[in-house]
Order: C-alpha cells, then structure tokens, then sequence
C-alpha cells in the first residue's frame, strides 16, 4: 500500500542551526511528493513540492530531493529561525489520493 | 482572498447529538476533502469528492456522511456523535486530476462529551 513515514519529533533547536526532517515513502506506481507546514492555531500550507525521480523542491530556504533509489524525501534548512516553528507533514500523491506522514513538531529557540 | 473555510471553528457536542461541519471553497476547484487530525497519527481522509453531486469514501469513514449539492461547499455531517469522533477536521480543496497543490481550511475542533 501507499504509506509515509516520516521522523519522530519533536524537535527542538537554537537559531540558525541546521535542520533535517526525514522522510520515507512507500508507493505504487510514480508519486509526487510534497512537505506541508502547520503554523500554529491555522491549516497546512503547501511548502515545496517534486513531481519526479531527482527533482528538488525549494521554498523559503527549505530544500528536499526526491530521491528514487532510497525512497526518500528529506527537508533540510541550513539556517532555521525562530518563525519557523510549526509542525511538518510530508505527504505523496498517487491514484489521486494524498497519504501524509504523522507530523514532526519543530520548535526553534533564540 | 477567503480560500477554503470552515464552519464551525469550535464546538462541543453531547454523545448522540447530530452536527454539520460546513466547508466553503471560493476557487472553482472540483475536488474538495474532509480530513481528521488527531495526535500521533497525522491526517486521515474521511470522504472526498471530484465533482459537484459525487462523493467518495476515504480510509476512516465509519460515522460521517458528506454531501456535495454545490461546487464550492462540501458538507461533513455527523448523524450521532460519539467520544471517538473528539478530533480537528480540516477540509481541502484542490483543482482536478494531477498533483496539484492542496488549500486547507483552518480547522474545526469538536469534542463530544
């Protein structure tokens, strides 16, 4: 079945540190694959996306490379800030449905 | 720029009483969703719809019922509400067929006593 998995939060880091959220897939067929937000109190928002093998998606300073081969998608950021606190969800889409991963809470301190 | 919104944003329930969540879409898209939010398991689909007059089943819809009358508003209807049905629902919207992107709702947080 069609399934994400991705890291156990939370996470808690200083300012300007580096960040990864990973995030692995199982699929059938070809998904597309996305990283939503969830500020506090709102709705998800798309964050990036990629719609094929070897595709990057950026947004915001975020990156994550669709990686085929490993069945992955990991969202890294090289410098996070405080305003980035919020949980993330990755997802895919295939067979016109999206399945999303179970969130990661990510709290930045000063 | 209203987006997707959601109808009640709060509410509380007793177990039996019947409720109707509202989602109302402002950007002619054809598929809309109802999503549940609980803690540790992410969000799981109820019933989507890919067209005015169609609805379909998700992976938890055991005790809601939807409706879709009109393109731009997507009904989540509880009949008899129970402790377990406690959650955040969101709903979504998104153009037609493809990977497009999703427009979420705010939320509407139910508990049921």
């Amino acid at each position: 079945g069609n399934s994400v998995t991705q890291m156990e939060g939370p996470v808690t880091l200083s300012e300007e540190a580096f960040l990864t959220i990973n995030c692995t897939y199982t699929a059938t067929g070809y998904p597309s694959l996305f990283w939503y937000v969830q500020y506090p109190g709102e709705g998800l928002q798309l964050l990036l996306k990629a719609t094929k093998a070897d595709d990057k998606g950026s947004n915001k300073g975020f990156e994550a490379t669709y990686r085929k081969e490993t069945t992955s998608f990991h969202l890294e950021k090289g410098s996070v800030q405080v305003s980035d606190s919020a949980v993330y969800f990755c997802a895919l889409y295939t067979g016109n449905q999206f399945y999303f991963g179970t969130g990661t809470s990510l709290t930045v301190i000063p | 720029n209203a987006g997707v919104t959601q109808t009640p944003k709060f509410r509380v329930l007793k177990t039996g009483q019947s409720m109707t969540l509202l989602c109302a879409q402002d950007m002619n898209h054809e598929y809309m969703y109802w999503y549940r939010q609980d803690p540790g398991m992410g969000l799981r689909l109820i019933h989507y719809s890919v067209g005015e007059g169609t609805t379909a089943k998700g992976e938890v819809p055991d005790g809601y019922n939807v409706s879709r009358l009109k393109k731009q508003n997507f009904l989540l209807g509880l009949e008899s509400a129970a402790p377990s049905q406690t959650s955040v629902y969101f709903c979504a919207s998104r153009q037609g067929a493809g990977s497009g992107e999703l427009f979420f709702g705010e939320g509407s947080r139910l508990t049921v006593l």
